[in-house]
C-alpha cells in the first residue's frame, strides 16, 4: 500500500540556518514525489517534483530535495532559512496502482517556524 | 491571474442546511479535484473528475456530491451539512489525470457547520 510519512510535525530553525524537512514514502511501483508549501490561510503551492529524472531536484525559493530509492526518502532542504519560509510543508507521493488508477497520498504536514 | 478560483472563501452553515462550493480554473486543465483539509490529517480526496463528463469518488465521498459542469467548472455540494464536515475545502486542477505535473490549488473555502 502506498503511504507517506513526514517524520516531524513541527520544525524550528533560526533565520540563516539550514532547513531539513524529512519525508519517507512507500510505494509498490515507480512513484512521483512532490513537496508543496502552504502559507497561513492560503492554498498549497508546488515547490518541486521528482518524476524519475534527476534524483536531486531543485525547486522554487532555494529549496531542493533528493530522491533516495534505497532509503525510500525524499527530504526537503534549504541552505539558509528566511523568515518568509515559515509555513506548512506537505510531502506527496503519486503512483499507479494495479488497477490502473493513479493514487495520490498527502503527508500530514510539517510546520516550519523560523526564529529571527 | 491564471489559476483556480474558489467561492465562497468562508461559510457558516447550520446542521442540515445545504450549500454548493464553486470552483473554476482557466488553465485548460483536464482533471479537477476536491480535497478537505483537517488538522493533523493532511489532505483527503473527496471526489475527482479525470476529464469533462466524468466524476469518481475519492477517499471520503460520503455526504458530498459533485458536478463537472464543463471543462472549467467543478462544484461540490453538501446536501445536509453535519458538524463533521467542518473543514477547509480545496479545489485543485492538473493538466492530466496522471498528476505527474503536480496540482494547482485554489485558496480554499473555510466551512463551519454548527
Amino acid at each position: 500500500a502506498q503511504s507517506v510519512t513526514q517524520l516531524d510535525s513541527h520544525v524550528s530553525v533560526s533565520e540563516g540556518t539550514p532547513v531539513l524537512l524529512r519525508c519517507n514514502y512507500s510505494s509498490s511501483y515507480s512513484p512521483s514525489l512532490f513537496w508543496y508549501v502552504q502559507h497561513p490561510n492560503k492554498g498549497l503551492q508546488l515547490l518541486l517534483k521528482y518524476t524519475s529524472a534527476a534524483t536531486l531536484v531543485k525547486g522554487i525559493n532555494g529549496f531542493e530535495a533528493e530522491f533516495k530509492k534505497s532509503e525510500t526518502s525524499f527530504h526537503l532542504t534549504k541552505p539558509s532559512a528566511h523568515m518568509s519560509d515559515a509555513a506548512e510543508y506537505f510531502c506527496v507521493v503519486s503512483d499507479w496502482n494495479s488497477g490502473g488508477y493513479q493514487k495520490v497520498t498527502f503527508g500530514t504536514g510539517t510546520k516550519l517556524q523560523v526564529i529571527p | 491571474n491564471a489559476g483556480v478560483t474558489q467561492t465562497p472563501k468562508f461559510q457558516v452553515l447550520k446542521t442540515g442546511q445545504s450549500m454548493t462550493l464553486q470552483c473554476a480554473q482557466d488553465m485548460n486543465h483536464n482533471s479537477m479535484y476536491w480535497y478537505r483539509q483537517d488538522p493533523g490529517m493532511g489532505l483527503r480526496l473527496i471526489y475527482y473528475s479525470a476529464s469533462e463528463g466524468t466524476t469518481d469518488k475519492g477517499e471520503v465521498p460520503n455526504g458530498y456530491n459533485v458536478s463537472r459542469l464543463n471543462k472549467r467548472e467543478f462544484s461540490l455540494r453538501l446536501e445536509s451539512a453535519a458538524p463533521s464536515q467542518t473543514s477547509v475545502y480545496f479545489c485543485a486542477s492538473s493538466e492530466s489525470r496522471t498528476a505527474a505535473y503536480g496540482y494547482t490549488f485554489g485558496s480554499g473555502t473555510r466551512l463551519t457547520v454548527v
